[in-house]
């Protein structure tokens, strides 16, 4: 069974890089039918897509308004992606899930659990 | 980018009761429509996808229908278990969106 996990600081000051990891067992990031996402939720609000990639590390799908902020990488090796937002301010301070997306439908079939990052001095 | 909008942005409603959500795109989106249920403290579920097709494990009272612009969540009888947040997300272009969520509780 498919499993992702997010891990990383759960505190980040402001200006300074948001660096997260998913960790993903039960599968491979390797596979052509799926890329690879993450999606934001500040609290008590709703979703906002990040962005998405593929193992190869080409990345898709990212807001204009986040997009001069956003790298995403993988690391075959491990089995995991990474997603960094620089330049972070408060209004950055969201759960941030890592997913995954089927190529077939277009449609997120597998989420991590998320994990909270506050943006505070 | 393509907005969203769900309808209603809450309701209430009994075990039992058919429940109806729609979802409203600002472009044509053919029928790249998502649906996803949240609970409180939980990762959202895939239920629905391209519009009207029930993803593997989501019980047959959830329906979706729609496409073009208009789009409809249809929860057949509510049962407990069903009382969450419901949001609709579209994925025929980027950035991919999602609506403002309907959140459904217990009358």
């Amino acid at each position: 069974q498919l499993q992702l996990q997010e891990s990383g600081p759960g505190r980040v000051k402001p200006s300074e890089t948001l660096s997260l990891t998913c960790t993903v067992s039960g599968g491979s990031i390797s596979s052509s039918s799926y890329y690879w996402g993450w999606i934001r939720q500040p609290p008590g609000k709703g979703l906002e897509w990040i962005g998405s990639m593929d193992y190869s590390g080409n990345t898709y799908n990212t807001p204009s308004s986040l997009k001069s902020r956003v790298t995403m990488s993988a690391d075959t090796s491990k089995n995991q992606f990474s997603l960094k937002l620089r330049s972070v301010t408060a209004a950055d301070t969201a759960i941030y899930y890592c997913a995954r997306r089927a190529v077939v439908g277009r449609k997120i079939d597998s989420w991590g659990q998320g994990t909270l990052v506050t943006v505070s001095s | 980018d393509i907005q969203l909008t769900q309808s209603p942005s809450s309701l209430s409603a009994s075990v039992g009761d058919r429940v109806t959500i729609t979802c409203r795109a600002s472009h044509f989106i053919s029928s790249y429509l998502n649906w996803y249920q949240q609970k409180p403290g939980k990762a959202p579920k895939l239920l629905i996808y391209e519009a009207t097709t029930l993803q593997s494990g989501v019980p047959s009272r959830f329906s979706g229908s729609g496409s073009g612009t208009d789009f409809t969540l249809t929860i057949g009888s509510l049962q407990p278990e069903d009382f969450a947040t419901y949001y609709c997300q579209q994925s025929y272009n980027t950035p991919y969106t999602f609506g403002r969520g309907a959140k459904l509780e217990i009358k």
